[in-house]
């Protein structure tokens, strides 16, 4: 079975500074996709970001960037330029690439609460 | 275009008794999948419906049973509430295996 760790219960960055949220995994499978969720006081899981494991370029959204070390099994948020409305929880998910029924589950980690300093 | 639109926002129960969740999914997905969320953890995955089928669970007991409709909507039940039911209880809808998901803004479930 697949596990997703997030080792930084809380996370707390200055307005206009980076951070950079930490995530494990743990699979068998060399075919599968990660996903960063934000799930803000509004309960709506939103998707951040999201990379194919068999794409070597890290992924790549606006002010949102992965760092993706596949041998590791690392899977790194960052968040440049912090606004207040980045604020929220982080989850981090993975999901197998294998067609099929039984294959479509997102397993989730635990998540970081990110604070954003004015 | 309407997102994934979850009913009741709120609810609460008393132990034993019996809850019904209900789930709109996007416009145009097909796919429906319920997870649950308590406090201060990641959603867990119950189960996912397609063609009005159940294809997948996660480990969650038999009190926890689900429905597709025709239209795509879902419905989660849950028997025999106990204490540890409580928490935010998402959806999600997806078109095809490979598309990405929509989430709705979940069902907080307060048993008593």
């Amino acid at each position: 079975a697949q596990t997703v760790t997030q080792s930084q219960p809380e996370m707390s960055v200055q307005e206009a500074e980076t951070v950079t949220l930490s995530c494990t995994y743990d699979t068998s499978e060399s075919d599968y996709y990660l996903f960063w969720y934000k799930q803000p006081p509004s309960r709506q899981m939103i998707l951040v970001i999201r990379q194919e494991a068999y794409k070597q370029q890290n992924a790549t959204e606006n002010r949102f960037s992965v760092n993706f070390q596949k041998a590791a099994k690392s899977f790194s948020l960052k968040i440049s330029d912090s606004q207040l409305g980045d604020a929220a929880m982080y989850f981090c998910a993975y999901r197998s690439a294998r067609r099929g029924f039984g294959n479509e589950k997102l397993t989730f980690g635990t998540g970081t609460r990110l604070t954003i300093i004015p | 275009d309407a997102g994934v639109t979850q009913s009741p926002t709120h609810l609460i129960k008393t132990r034993g008794q019996q809850v019904t969740l209900r789930c709109s999914p996007k416009s145009g997905h097909d796919t429906v999948s319920w997870y649950q969320q308590a406090l201060g953890q990641g959603p867990q995955f119950i189960f996912q419906y397609y063609e009005e089928e159940e294809r997948q669970r996660g480990n969650f007991p038999d009190r926890f049973s689900g429905h597709q409709f025709p239209n795509y909507s879902s419905e989660l039940n849950v028997n025999a509430l106990l204490l540890g039911d409580s928490a935010l209880y998402l959806c999600a809808s997806s078109l095809t295996a490979l598309s990405g998901y929509t989430f709705g803004s979940g069902t907080r479930l307060t048993v008593v």
